[in-house]
């Protein structure tokens, strides 16, 4: 099973820049999710989706956007890169119908942004 | 809001040593469910352990297990015979039910402990 994947591994971007990052699970999950991660932070989540069309904003949604036309797709869009936004980027994605089981990461995407 | 404190931001043990790594978290939920995640060098996610609020049992998984104490509102990580393979960072992270009146939980995370195990 590939699981959770993430595409690219590793982007820089110039100030300005747009660009997307791609995540597509093939597990057939309902629930997907993008996190970045920074020095000392921890995770933090960016977007989430419940299911196909159906999206909402996590604890840091600014300077992102992102769709879920499909079950198996949710990429997340940077409109005009920021310095800020240079992190690791994680997809991660969970059954719709059990809420208590854990989530399944990609294997990161690590944004620098000059 | 929850939040998930980890007061040790950096840990180290000897090999074949048992290690404690200390989680906190804030909530006024009843029903909850808390997890450990690894993250080795590769950078991959990868569930160490989960417990759910309601069962007063610790979990286990193998070298892996918790302490939960529910009304102090702790849930550390023991590892033991610590193998140098379990040299990363560790994050605790905590998940209601429902938020939003989704049934999908969110998951939030600490800001994590790096654990080095030497020779």
């Amino acid at each position: 099973n590939a699981g959770v994947t993430q595409t690219p591994k590793f982007q820089v971007l110039k100030t300005g820049q747009s660009m997307t990052l791609q995540c597509a699970q093939d597990m057939n999950h309902e629930y997907m999710s993008w996190y970045r991660q920074d020095p000392g932070m921890g995770l933090r989540l960016i977007h989430y989706s419940v299911g196909a069309g159906i999206t909402d904003q996590g604890e840091v949604p600014n300077g992102y956007n992102v769709s879920r036309s499909t079950t198996e797709d949710f990429p997340l869009r940077l409109l005009s890169a920021a310095p800020s936004q240079t992190s690791v980027y994680f997809c991660a994605s969970r059954p719709g119908d059990r809420y208590n089981s854990p989530l399944h990461f990609g294997n990161g995407t690590r944004l620098t942004v000059t | 809001a929850q939040t998930v404190t980890q007061s040790q931001p950096e840990m180290s043990v000897q090999e074949a040593e048992t290690v404690t790594l200390s989680c906190t978290y804030d909530t006024s939920e009843s029903n909850y469910y808390l997890f450990w995640y690894k993250q080795p060098p590769s950078r991959q996610m990868i569930l160490v352990i989960r417990q759910e609020a309601y069962k007063q049992q610790n979990a286990t998984e193998n070298r892996f297990s918790v302490n939960f104490q529910k009304a102090a509102k702790s849930f550390s990580l023991k590892i033991s015979d610590s193998q140098l393979g379990d040299t990363a960072m560790y994050f605790c992270a905590f998940m209601k039910p429902a938020d939003r009146g989704s049934t999908l939980g969110r998951l939030y995370f600490g800001r994590g402990t790096q654990l080095t195990v030497w020779p």
